[in-house]
């Protein structure tokens, strides 16, 4: 069965650290990838998405995501957190790359941005 | 756009109770997804429709549970009856397009069966 693993459950940094969260999904055909972000009581909301040519996604806040198909991962960067930056964070892949496909999430990374 | 509404926010109910959860989309999107969120499972699609017609319930965990779709605007997750084991949040999202499209999330119902 298809399956989206978040390696990291909680990741707690200080400011101006570099952040990396891990994603990896078991699917070998084609697929969208996103990441979404929830702040602390807000909804969940898209950060960036990738669906075909360049690898590396740019999204809002800073935040880009490289997918490299060979090791089957979209990982989040980002080169210098703020105390912002606190929330939980989704990767999720949409295995089959149509529309009626079924989308799979992660089960999230809580990220906690010391100030 | 008011984005996506969901009603109750909150609902606490006892073993047994019918639970029925509510979700307005967002105005021409023809995708509509039912997630469940917990802290074991994490963010879990139960089911989605396009159209008004479900497209895959296979995430729904049992008979208990039971959407949907009547029109554009309005869908129902039901829950009948109800256990402990079903408390969580759920969340409804839409999207125009397909679920390969950026979806736009409601803030959720949290359900607390004692």
């Amino acid at each position: 069965a298809q399956s989206v693993s978040q390696h990291n459950h909680h990741v707690i940094l200080s400011e101006a650290a570099s952040l990396e969260l891990g994603c990896n999904y078991s699917y070998g055909g084609t697929v969208n990838l996103f990441w979404y972000v929830q702040y602390p009581g807000q909804h969940l909301q898209l950060l960036l998405k990738y669906f075909s040519g360049d690898p590396l996604v740019k999204g809002i806040k800073g935040f880009e995501a490289e997918f490299i198909k060979s090791k089957f991962s979209f990982n989040l960067r980002k080169p210098s957190v703020q105390w912002s930056d606190t929330a939980e964070y989704f990767c999720a892949v949409n295995a089959g790359g149509n529309r009626d496909d079924k989308i799979i999430f992660g089960k999230g990374t809580r990220l906690h941005i010391l100030p | 756009d008011a984005g996506v509404i969901q009603s109750p926010r909150h609902e606490v109910t006892e073993m047994g109770q019918e639970v029925t959860l509510r979700c307005k989309p967002i105005s021409g999107h023809d995708y509509l997804f039912w997630y469940r969120q917990t802290m074991m499972r994490g963010l879990e699609l139960l089911i989605y429709f396009n159209n008004n017609v479900p497209i895959d319930d296979s995430g729904m965990p049992e008979d208990r549970f039971s959407a949907k779709m009547p029109n554009a605007s309005f869908s129902t997750l039901k829950i009948q009856p109800s256990e402990p084991r079903d408390s969580a949040v759920y969340f409804c999202a839409s999207s125009l397009w397909g679920s390969y499209n950026e979806q736009f999330f409601g803030p959720g119902t949290r359900l607390t069966v004692l």
